[in-house]
C-alpha cells in the first residue's frame, strides 16, 4: 500500500523567507514522488518528480525537493518565496505498474507581504 | 499545445438527476485518469484508461459512478443519480505513458465543479 503525508495544511512565510513544506510517504517498493502545484480554480500542474537517479530534484519557479528514503521524506523548498507562489501544493505517491497517484491532503502556502 | 481540456467548468444539478462530464485529452496521450477533489476526502483516483485495455475501475466509489472513452481520445464520466455527497471537483488528466509503470507525468485539466443541490 501506498500513502502520503504532508504535515501542516496551512503554511504562511514572509515574502523572500524559505519555503518549506513537508512530505512522508508510505511505500514497500521504490517509489516515484510527485509535488504539483494548484492555483485557485485550476487544474494541477507539475512542480517536479522523483523516479530514479539524483536524489536532489529540481523543479520549475525556483523549487526542489530531497528524496531521501531513509527518513521516508520528499520535501519541498524554496530559498525565498514570492507573493506567486501562494497556492495549494500537493505531495503525490506512485510505484511502477500503478495507474494512478496517491495524493496527500495539501499544504495551502500563504505569503505575507 | 492545447492541455487537457474538461467541460463543463461547473455543472448545479438536483440530488438523483443524472450528469455527464466531458474530458478531451491532450493529443496523442494513451492515458487518461480521473480524480475527484473533495473537502472530505482530498484527492482520490476515480478510473484509469489506457490505450484499447480495459480500464482499471478500482476507485469508483459506487455503481453510479461509470466512465467510457471513445475512440482512444475523449471521455465522458456519467454519475446516475447524484447524492449530495458527489458535490465536489472532478479532475481529468492524461500522459503519453510513454513506459510501462507509474512515472510519467499526469497533466491535469481545470476540473468540472460538481453541486447537488
Amino acid at each position: 500500500a501506498q500513502s502520503v503525508t504532508q504535515l501542516g495544511s496551512h503554511v504562511s512565510v514572509s515574502e523572500g523567507a524559505l519555503v518549506l513544506l513537508r512530505c512522508n510517504y508510505s511505500s514497500s517498493v521504490p517509489p516515484y514522488l510527485f509535488w504539483y502545484v494548484q492555483y485557485p480554480n485550476q487544474g494541477l500542474q507539475l512542480l517536479l518528480k522523483y523516479t530514479t537517479g539524483a536524489t536532489l530534484v529540481k523543479g520549475i519557479n525556483g523549487f526542489e525537493a530531497e528524496f531521501k528514503k531513509s527518513e521516508t521524506s520528499f520535501h519541498l523548498t524554496k530559498p525565498s518565496a514570492h507573493m506567486s507562489d501562494a497556492a495549494e501544493y500537493f505531495c503525490a505517491v506512485t510505484r511502477t505498474g500503478a495507474n494512478n497517484l496517491f495524493f496527500g491532503t495539501g499544504t495551502r502556502l500563504t505569503v505575507i507581504p | 499545445g492545447a492541455g487537457v481540456s474538461q467541460s463543463p467548468s461547473n455543472k448545479v444539478t438536483e440530488k438523483g438527476k443524472d450528469v455527464e462530464l466531458r474530458c478531451d485529452p491532450i493529443s496523442g496521450h494513451t492515458a487518461l485518469y480521473w480524480y475527484r477533489q473533495s473537502l472530505g476526502q482530498g484527492l482520490e483516483f476515480l478510473i484509469y484508461f489506457q490505450g484499447n485495455s480495459a480500464p482499471d475501475k478500482s476507485g469508483l466509489p459506487s455503481d453510479r459512478f461509470s466512465a467510457e472513452r471513445t475512440g482512444g481520445s475523449v471521455s465522458t464520466l456519467t454519475i446516475q443519480r447524484t447524492q449530495q455527497e458527489d458535490s465536489a471537483v472532478y479532475l481529468c488528466a492524461s500522459s503519453p505513458r510513454l513506459v510501462a509503470g507509474g512515472s510519467d507525468t499526469q497533466y491535469f485539466g481545470p476540473g468540472t465543479r460538481l453541486t447537488v443541490l
